[in-house]
């Protein structure tokens, strides 16, 4: 079973506000990635990162930031939310050179 | 460029067989992965195929063929909680998966 975990899992929260999303793996991976899903749609990747002090933006235009100052710990950033970021952020990580994805259990979040 | 193609939505019976394909166009090829993702949930890993031909693994079945740029994922003795979106996806040149926009699977009593 994989070990990564996201927090929180649901958020509602006012336009405006920073917010940051969690997520961590005990799993080792240098390998970590953010992405954007709207229900029933496809997976969008907005942010990535090969190991620590690594981070890499992915091919959706995000207002979003992250960090990687530890191996386990890759936590998205929301310096300003507006509703058009309502949505669900899945966090997912791998082994350097392999790409099997696990993913956490994501984050839905709202803004009103 | 990269580009995969699934069907948007299938719909099957409790029991019977279903194939969904995947096509996919990638400059360079490092395999090919299917996942299933139930509604409001996170992706889970099923399958992963870099070489032609079939990979079974017990209800599931997946084949690859890399001169077509064609996939497809096999379900057996369907159940009522493979009811989930199968997304296929590929890695591009830089390892990154590429995603294709899932294929909802419903499946009918």
């Amino acid at each position: 079973e994989a070990d990564i975990y996201q927090t929180p899992r649901y958020l509602v929260i006012g336009t405006g506000k920073k917010i940051t999303l969690e997520c961590s793996q005990t799993m080792g991976h240098d390998k970590m990635y953010w992405y954007q899903q709207d229900p029933g749609m496809e997976l969008h990747l907005i942010h990535y990162s090969y190991g620590v002090n690594s981070t890499e933006k992915g091919d959706l235009s995000s207002e979003s930031t992250v960090s990687r100052i530890r191996t386990e710990h890759f936590p998205l950033t929301l310096e300003s939310a507006r509703p058009s970021h309502t949505s669900q952020y899945l966090c997912a990580s791998s082994e350097a050179g392999e790409t099997e994805a696990f993913f956490g259990q994501g984050t839905r979040l709202t803004v009103v | 460029g990269q580009n995969i193609d699934q069907p948007t939505e299938m719909t099957a019976t409790e029991g019977a067989i279903v194939q969904i394909n995947c096509t996919y166009q990638t400059s360079g090829f490092n395999g090919l992965f299917w996942y299933q993702q139930h509604a409001g949930e996170a992706p889970t890993f099923l399958s992963y195929n870099v070489l032609d031909g079939l990979e079974e693994k017990g209800r599931f079945s997946s084949f690859l063929s890399r001169s077509k740029g064609y996939s497809y994922l096999l379900l057996k003795e369907l159940q009522m909680k493979d009811s989930a979106s199968y997304l296929c996806a590929v890695p591009d040149s830089n390892y990154q998966l590429i995603w294709g926009a899932g294929t909802k699977l419903i499946i009918k009593p």
